[in-house]
């Protein structure tokens, strides 16, 4: 099993639409999570950081199920600037300073 | 403010050559890294450091060495290039958040390899 799984998609949704992508982690140990966002052929940039009681930045929410080892992106009024690569990333064991990268879940959002 | 910078953009290498990426970093940052992307396999750590003067072993490091001599830098060498470390090279950085916990990687915007 790998330690951080996504579903690679592409997820093909029209403008205004609703979409959630999950992430499976293996080491429940894991302290830290984020979601980044990948432009294609470019670096990846933090989207945000996942805290454990849920947080929302805008049309996006992410949130954490420890029991369950997964976290979670929702993002509302899909636009099409959101189209890109989205890359789950959670450090190795707490307070080790190595992240796992997910190979992403790509969203093209259809005008 | 420029962030992270990497040199060079794009590479093309034979088998055999060697080769040094530069990393560079203005915002102080005390954690370095390098990653490689390869499709299919996200991004894995290659090498990483934890300040000037140290460096410590990633998940893929056979084939690698770095150097941070300074603290803004970190140096990534390839002493003799094999045509399986084709890849996109990723550095990023970032600094210390409380309890250890890590904070936000910042990342460049990477170099692109090609060994023949």
């Amino acid at each position: 099993r790998k330690e951080v799984e996504q579903d690679p998609g592409p997820f093909n949704v029209p403008e205004g639409a609703t979409v959630a992508f999950n992430c499976t982690y293996s080491n429940s140990a894991s302290q830290s999570f984020f979601w980044y966002r990948q432009d294609c052929r470019k670096e990846p940039k933090l989207l945000m950081s996942v805290y454990s009681s849920g947080n929302e930045d805008g049309r996006f929410t992410a949130q954490l199920n420890r029991a369950s080892q997964y976290i979670s992106l929702l993002i509302r009024d899909s636009k099409l600037s959101d189209s890109a690569t989205y890359l789950c990333v959670v450090n190795k064991a707490s307070g080790t300073y190595k992240y796992i990268f997910g190979t992403g879940t790509r969203l093209k959002v259809l005008a | 403010n420029a962030g992270v910078t990497q040199t060079p953009k794009f590479r093309v290498l034979k088998t055999g050559q060697s080769m040094t990426l530069l990393c560079a970093q203005d915002m102080n940052h005390e954690y370095m890294y390098w990653y490689r992307q390869d499709p299919g396999m996200g991004l894995r750590l290659i090498h990483y450091s934890v300040g000037e003067g140290t460096t410590a072993k990633g998940e893929v490091p056979d084939g690698y060495n770095v150097s941070r001599l300074k603290k803004q830098n970190f140096l990534l060498g390839l002493e003799s290039a094999a045509p399986s470390q084709t890849s996109v090279y990723f550095c990023a950085s970032s600094y210390a958040g409380l309890g250890g916990v890590q904070e936000t990687q910042y990342f460049g915007p990477g170099t692109r390899l090609l060994v023949l």
